[in-house]
């Protein structure tokens, strides 16, 4: 079964960092590229980043650009998503995706308030 | 970026009539390797977004057929035959063919 497991959200004041982890099983994680998507409260789906399935090129969103950084450890089955100098406006539940949103995790949340 | 435009914004139906929502983009979004990437979700309440359709018209694995999607070019459409009570929810259609990947605000599906 495929499954894929986000952790790492909180509550982080504005400025401060946090390091989300998505945990992917059931499937090859090196055939895929994988992406992060958020959805901030009421709001709809925003694609985040996308990392290739060698993590050799990596993509972002302008307002996310120089702040967040994706990675994979292939050998770990796992997907990452630094996010440094967080924002208020970057509160959202962070979803993790394979490919082009073939799965999806349960989502983590991330709150950024003073 | 690309913007997708659905609509409607919200759709209002009773179990058993088909509907359909439509998805405008501002650019083609036929690829130069001859695909379209557009695809369709479907974000039931309380739930994560899953897949649909993928490349504007491939059924998603274990969907049930009642959904199809068309279109090409600008214009594309997903319907559903027949709506069932575990179809209510939020649709959305996202396009990857040009970067970055962008998502229409959503159609909000709900019983008549």
């Amino acid at each position: 079964e495929v499954q894929l497991v986000e952790s790492g959200g909180g509550l982080v004041q504005p400025g401060r960092s946090l390091k989300l982890s998505c945990a992917a099983s059931g499937f090859t994680f090196s055939n895929y590229y994988m992406a992060w998507v958020r959805q901030a409260p009421t709001k709809g789906l925003e694609w985040v980043a996308s990392i290739t399935n060698s993590g050799g090129s990596t993509y972002y969103r302008d307002s996310v650009k120089g702040r967040f950084t994706i990675s994979r450890d292939n050998a770990k089955s796992t997907l990452y998503l630094q996010m440094d100098s967080l924002r208020s406006e970057d509160t959202a539940t962070y979803y993790c995706t394979r490919g082009a949103g073939i799965g999806w995790g349960q989502g983590v949340m991330v709150t950024v308030s003073s | 970026d690309v913007v997708l435009t659905q609509t409607p914004s919200i759709l209002s139906a009773t179990i058993g009539q088909s509907v359909s929502i439509s998805c405008r983009s501002s650019q083609s979004l036929l690829d130069s390797d001859g695909n379209t990437y557009l695809y369709w979700f479907l974000q039931r309440p309380g739930q994560s977004p899953q897949r649909l359709i993928y490349l504007v018209s491939n059924l998603g694995s274990g969907v049930p057929n009642r959904f199809s999607g068309s279109g090409s070019g600008t214009d594309f459409t997903l319907k559903i035959s027949g709506v069932e009570a575990e179809d209510l929810g939020v649709y959305y259609c996202m396009q990857a063919t040009h970067a970055p990947d962008t998502f229409g605000a959503g159609t909000k599906l709900e019983l008549k």
